[in-house]
């Protein structure tokens, strides 16, 4: 499979509940980004990676949220203490080379927060 | 200054008909539009991007025209088919930044047969 995978594919929690999830990218894409999307809106830009270096994080992206991406290969983004307001789809998207400018994203993660 | 936006938010077209997406961006250090294409449960796929140098794209049934000084963008599908009802969102970037994109509020398409 040579697309953005990403798990789980749904994901219900009960506030308070931390979460984790998972993006695997194109192989050899060294670019990855998370947005979240909410119902009838269009995806927002939470944090950005080139390898391993987080090089941007939106301010949207609060204490509660942490992103990582060790050796530079696979991404988790984990948010801790969910509130309702964390209920969306969690989209990953990775790129290759600075050239290369188009995005490929995952099926996403929805969350859903009781 | 980074917002994106999209109009109209949902457009219903006949089949073999034209649909007209529009979207109007303030940021001038913009110089990647992409449109992408999204179903229900699905994650966005891209349709077709621009770069500001040319006026208009054109793949398939897919044109996108820019207007620079304008600062706007649209995307038109000819012959629209029932298989192109979806959400359509535009975006813009800035590539030597980090190349995040900020989407548009995105339009629903349904195409009547």
């Amino acid at each position: 499979d040579t697309g953005v995978s990403q798990n789980p594919r749904h994901k219900i929690t009960k506030r308070g509940q931390n979460v984790t999830f998972r993006c695997d990218p194109i192989s050899e894409h060294n670019r990855l980004y998370w947005y979240r999307q909410t119902l009838g809106q269009g995806p927002e830009f939470l944090t950005y990676f080139q390898n391993e270096a987080q090089l941007e994080k939106s301010r949207l992206l609060s204490d509660r949220f942490s992103a990582e991406r060790p050796k530079g290969s696979f991404s988790t983004l984990e948010i801790q203490r969910t509130e309702q307001g964390d209920s969306a789809m969690y989209l990953c998207a990775s790129r290759g080379q600075k050239w290369e400018e188009t995005q490929y994203f995952g099926p996403g993660t929805r969350l859903l927060v009781l | 200054q980074q917002q994106v936006k999209q109009s109209p938010q949902s457009l219903i077209v006949q089949k073999g008909g034209i649909s007209i997406i529009n979207c109007a961006y303030e940021n001038t250090a913009f110089d990647y539009f992409p449109w992408y294409q999204q179903f229900p449960g699905k994650g966005p796929a891209l349709l077709i991007a621009i770069r500001p140098d040319v006026s208009e794209k054109k793949e398939g049934r897919f044109t996108i025209s820019f207007n620079k000084s304008a600062k706007q963008f649209s995307l038109h599908i000819m012959d629209s088919q029932p298989g192109d009802s979806a959400t359509y969102f535009c975006a813009a970037a800035d590539s030597g930044n980090t190349g995040k994109l900020i989407f548009g509020q995105g339009t629903t398409l349904q195409v009547k047969p």
